[in-house]
């Protein structure tokens, strides 16, 4: 099985920093995953740790310890148009096979005040 | 460049009833999966396939029924709609299936309502 937790709402002001964190837990790890979606629109991907560390792509950077079960995703000079739900998700690793199963967590609320 | 296609985008079912709900993709991709989106729930998922001919549960299997027969297709019966199944239901594709680097498409949804 496998259990993602995170925070149900972040607020912050444009030009901010905000960090949104994940734990989890599962049978199998094979890497944290992170999504966008906008009300009324779809999940989008935005990042991926495979490995223990930091990557940046952009504003957005997205940090994993795999020995403390925990990732975050940080999102930096924070704009209106960030206000969304982010996502963080990992792959389960069902007897016999790892793949197309990714599991979401329930989603953290991203609020940006001008 | 359509990506993943969902429809109907809309759909209102009296209790009892059935329905398909259409995924079609056309980027090549071997795996492809449906969710749920629930309120406070996140995204569940309730059924995927590895590629045609192969498909599992997910953690919400219950009430759906899907099947693959081509690479492009990936559809999701219900086969008496219950209340408890209005949601937002979204399919996805990936390439490698791994929820790696390629990450995973999604559709723009269909919002059902069963009253």
């Amino acid at each position: 099985g496998q259990s993602l937790e995170q925070p149900s709402e972040v607020t912050a002001v444009e030009g901010a920093i905000v960090q949104i964190n994940c734990t989890y837990q599962t049978s199998g790890f094979y890497g944290l995953s992170w999504y966008q979606q906008h009300d009324g629109g779809a999940p989008t991907f935005l990042s991926y740790n495979g490995l223990d560390g930091l990557e940046e792509t952009g504003r957005f950077s997205s940090f994993l310890s795999r020995s403390d079960s925990y990732g975050y995703l940080l999102l930096q000079e924070l704009q209106m148009k960030d206000s969304a739900s982010y996502f963080c998700a990992v792959r389960d690793s069902p007897k016999g096979s790892t793949l197309g199963r990714l599991y979401f967590g329930r989603g953290t609320q991203l609020t940006v005040w001008p | 460049n359509a990506g993943v296609t969902q429809t109907p985008k809309f759909q209102v079912l009296k209790t009892g009833q059935s329905m398909t709900l259409q995924c079609a993709q056309d980027m090549n991709h071997e795996y492809m999966s449906w969710y749920r989106q629930d309120p406070g729930m996140g995204l569940r998922l309730i059924h995927y396939s590895v590629g045609a001919g192969i498909t599992d549960q997910g953690e919400v299997p219950n009430g759906y029924n899907v099947s693959r027969s081509t690479t492009e297709d990936f559809p999701l019966r219900l086969l008496s709609a219950a209340p408890s199944q209005t949601s937002v239901y979204f399919c996805a594709s990936s390439f490698s299936g791994t929820g790696g680097l390629d990450g995973y498409t999604f559709g723009s949804g269909t919002r059902l309502t069963v009253v």
